[in-house]
C-alpha cells in the first residue's frame, strides 16, 4: 500500500521560503506524477503543482513565480519550495500521487504550515 | 486559472438521492474525460471517490456515480447514509497542462 507522508516545519516567517518534503514509501516514486495540493483553512482545495519522476513539472498560474517543485528518486522524495510567503499562504499542505491524468489516488495526511508576521 | 462552480451546500435524508453539479468550461470540464470527485471528511485527507467522469476506484461504493454533460459534472450519491457527510470537491485536467479544483460543497444528511 502506498503511503505519502509530508514533513517540514509548521511555522515560517512572512517573506521567507515554505520548504516541505514529501516521502513516498510501500512503491516506487517512479512511473508517476506528484503533486502538492493545499487547502487554506476552513477553505477549498487549490492545486500547486506537479512533478513527474523525470523531473517535468508544472504549477498553478498565479504561483507559478514563487514555486519550486524538485524530485529526488534515490530517496523517493519530492519537494516543495514556496517563497515569499505570505498570510495568505496558511494552509494544510498535501502531497498526493496522480496516476494518469487528474487522478489523485493517494495523499499524505497533510500538514499546516502557518505563516507568521 | 479559475475554481470550478460548486454549490456551497445540499442536503437530504437517509435513503435519498442526491446531486452536485460542478460548472467549468470547454478549457476544463467541457474539454476533457478527465474529472475526478473527492469526499473530503472534517481533519482528514481528500479520498478519491470518482476519477474520468464516471469510474469509482476500487472499493469505493457503487452508491456513488458520476457524469458529464457539455461543461458541467455532476456527482450523485443515491441511498445517503449518514457516513456520506462531508464536503465533496470535483477537479479537472486542464488545457494549460494544470488541473484545477471545485470550490467545494458541503453535504448535510437530515
Amino acid at each position: 500500500q502506498v503511503q505519502l507522508q509530508e514533513s517540514g516545519p509548521g511555522l515560517v516567517k512572512a517573506s521567507e521560503t515554505l520548504s516541505l518534503t514529501c516521502t513516498v514509501s510501500g512503491g516506487s516514486i517512479t512511473g508517476y506524477y506528484w503533486s502538492w495540493i493545499r487547502q487554506p483553512p476552513g477553505k477549498g482545495l487549490e492545486w500547486i503543482g506537479f512533478i513527474y519522476y523525470g523531473g517535468s513539472t508544472n504549477s498553478n498560474p498565479s504561483l507559478k513565480s514563487r514555486v519550486t517543485i524538485s524530485v529526488d528518486t534515490s530517496k523517493n522524495q519530492f519537494s516543495l519550495k514556496l517563497s515569499s510567503v505570505t498570510a495568505a499562504d496558511t494552509a494544510v499542505y498535501y502531497c498526493a500521487r496522480r496516476n494518469g491524468y487528474n487522478r489523485f489516488d493517494y495523499w499524505g495526511q497533510g500538514t499546516l504550515v502557518t505563516v507568521s508576521s | 486559472q479559475s475554481a470550478l462552480t460548486q454549490p456551497a451546500s445540499v442536503s437530504g435524508s437517509p435513503g435519498q438521492s442526491i446531486t452536485i453539479s460542478c460548472t467549468g468550461t470547454r478549457s476544463d470540464v467541457g474539454g476533457y474525460k478527465w474529472v475526478s470527485w473527492y469526499q473530503q471528511h472534517p481533519g482528514k485527507a481528500p479520498k478519491l471517490i470518482i476519477y474520468e467522469v464516471s469510474n469509482r476506484p476500487s472499493g469505493v461504493s457503487n452508491r456513488f456515480s458520476g457524469s458529464k454533460s457539455g461543461n458541467t459534472a455532476s456527482l450523485t450519491i443515491s441511498g445517503l447514509q449518514a457516513e456520506d457527510e462531508a464536503d465533496y470537491y470535483c477537479s479537472s485536467y486542464t488545457t494549460s497542462i494544470t488541473e484545477v479544483f471545485g470550490g467545494g460543497t458541503k453535504l448535510t444528511v437530515l
